[in-house]
């Protein structure tokens, strides 16, 4: 299947500092891109639907201002997390769909840890 | 009513079994439904998924889901359980009714015991 590299796996930051979330397809363009947010033994909530060159859609809830999307290229998307506080402490997945794909390709998620 | 329930939130199987991982949906209309398995800090790896055609369908690793549609089931399935197998199993529907994006259940740890 296709390949979808997230970096970092894991980062500790300090409350009050941004952090950024890189999402990859290794071998695909993908003109949608999702972020998801998981909390420990819970399912994934999505949190905003990004396509290359256009504004997120977020999900009801989710604080556009927080939590800032760009997806700027058809290989690449960035999640940051602005002005990260303990709350924010939770596992981020991004997935990858290719235009006509039926499927999405998740990356490996990230660990942060907001200190 | 949930678009997609995993109405077990664990599933235990000696190794050398068959395992079952059973989801329901309620979507209107033709879904697509998948499966997902996530280990440990990782993120999701697809399995396989129905999106028309013959209704059992079989995907990595062995495994292999049923879609029945007057159940509105698609449950997963695999003749003979290895204790890597072992891990949390998301079943996912994606439908028009929801803007065409992913919807996960809740999620289902199976653990194969040797």
């Amino acid at each position: 299947g296709a390949v979808v590299s997230q970096h970092p796996s894991r980062v500790i930051c300090k409350s009050g500092t941004s952090v950024k979330i890189e999402c990859r397809s290794l071998d695909f363009q993908a003109t949608t891109m999702f972020w998801y947010r998981q909390f420990p033994k819970q399912s994934l909530m999505l949190m905003a639907t990004s396509n290359e060159g256009s504004k997120a859609t977020y999900e009801q809830g989710v604080e556009k201002d927080k939590f800032l999307i760009n997806h700027a290229s058809l290989t690449l998307s960035t999640l940051t997390v602005t002005s990260a506080h303990p709350e924010d402490s939770s596992f981020y997945i991004c997935s990858a769909r290719e235009e006509g794909d039926t499927e999405a390709f998740f990356g490996q998620g990230t660990r942060l840890t907001v200190v | 009513a949930q678009s997609v329930a995993q109405p077990e939130d664990q599933v235990n199987v000696a190794e050398g079994n068959p395992l079952t991982v059973k989801c329901t949906y309620s979507v209107s209309g033709n879904p697509y439904l998948f499966w997902y398995v996530q280990y440990p800090n990782r993120g999701l790896q697809f399995l396989l998924k129905y999106i028309t055609g013959d209704n059992l369908v079989k995907g990595s690793y062995g495994f292999e889901a049923e879609f029945n549609k007057s159940q509105t089931s698609f449950h997963l399935k695999k003749p003979s359980a290895l204790v890597s197998d072992s891990a949390l199993y998301f079943c996912a529907v994606r439908a028009v009714e929801y803007g065409n994006k992913l919807v996960f259940g809740a999620g289902t740890i199976l653990r194969v015991k040797s």
